[in-house]
C-alpha cells in the first residue's frame, strides 16, 4: 500500500495569516493530486487539484507540486474562520483509478 | 442533479446483524467507491467499481460485499456486523477514474 503522509497537526493560525499544509507521497508514478476540505460531520469537498509540477492558484488557495521531491502543499492566504476544517491530501495510486488519502490536518483559524 | 446520495444517514446495529448501505449517483459516472472513515483518520477504500458488473477490493474489504448491477447504484452489504465496523461510510463517484471524486453525505454506523 502506497503511503500519503500529512503532518498530524493540529494547526492554529490567526485570522488573516497564511496557513501552510504539507503532504508527501511514496508512489513515484502518481499523476493526480487533490486537496479536500472536510467540515466536522460533513463529507469531503474538493478544494484544489493539481497534475503538473509548479503552482496552481485559485482565489486564496495555492497548490504546489514537486514530483521530484514527492511533495504537495496547500497554501491558504488571508485565512478566515470559515476555513477552519480538516484538510485531506489525496494522491492517485500508481496512475490507477484509486485514491490514497492522508490522515488529514485539522486547521483552526482564530478570529 | 442530486449528485451522490446515501441512505440511511444514521444506523445502529446489534452485533451479528446485517444491513445494506445504499448509494446512488445521477451523474452517469462509471467509477464508484466505498470508503470508511474512523475518528481522526483519513479515508480507507473498501471496494470500488469501474462500471456496471465490475467490482474490486480496496484496502479494507473484509466483512463487506458489494454489487454493481446498474451504473447508478452501488450498494454496500455488511454481513454479521462487528464493533470494528463502527465508522462513517462515504460513497463517491467520478467519471474517468483519475479526476475529482464526488462524495455523498455519508452514513454514520454504530455497531453495539
Amino acid at each position: 500500500q502506497k503511503e500519503v503522509e500529512q503532518n498530524s497537526g493540529p494547526l492554529s493560525v490567526p485570522e488573516g495569516a497564511i496557513a501552510s499544509l504539507n503532504c508527501t507521497y511514496s508512489d513515484r508514478v502518481s499523476q493526480s493530486f487533490f486537496w479536500y476540505r472536510q467540515y466536522s460531520g460533513k463529507s469531503p469537498e474538493l478544494i484544489m487539484s493539481i497534475y503538473s509540477n509548479g503552482d496552481k492558484e485559485d482565489g486564496r488557495f495555492t497548490a504546489q507540486l514537486n514530483k521530484a521531491s514527492q511533495y504537495v502543499s496547500l497554501l491558504i492566504r488571508d485565512s478566515q474562520p470559515s476555513d477552519s476544517a480538516t484538510y485531506l491530501c489525496a494522491v492517485n495510486q500508481g496512475g490507477s483509478e484509486k485514491l490514497v488519502f492522508g490522515k488529514g490536518m485539522k486547521l483552526t483559524v482564530n478570529p | 442533479n442530486a449528485g451522490v446520495t446515501q441512505t440511511p444517514k444514521f444506523r445502529i446495529l446489534k452485533i451479528g446483524q446485517s444491513m445494506t448501505l445504499q448509494c446512488t449517483q445521477d451523474m452517469n459516472h462509471n467509477y464508484m467507491y466505498w470508503y470508511r472513515q474512523d475518528p481522526g483518520m483519513g479515508l480507507k477504500l473498501i471496494y470500488y467499481s469501474v462500471g456496471a458488473g465490475i467490482t474490486d477490493k480496496g484496502e479494507v474489504p473484509n466483512g463487506y460485499n458489494v454489487s454493481r448491477s446498474t451504473t447508478e447504484d452501488f450498494p454496500l452489504r455488511l454481513e454479521l456486523a462487528a464493533p470494528s465496523q463502527t465508522s462513517v461510510y462515504f460513497c463517491a463517484s467520478n467519471p474517468t477514474g483519475r479526476d475529482e471524486q464526488y462524495f455523498g453525505p455519508g452514513t454514520r454506523l454504530t455497531v453495539t
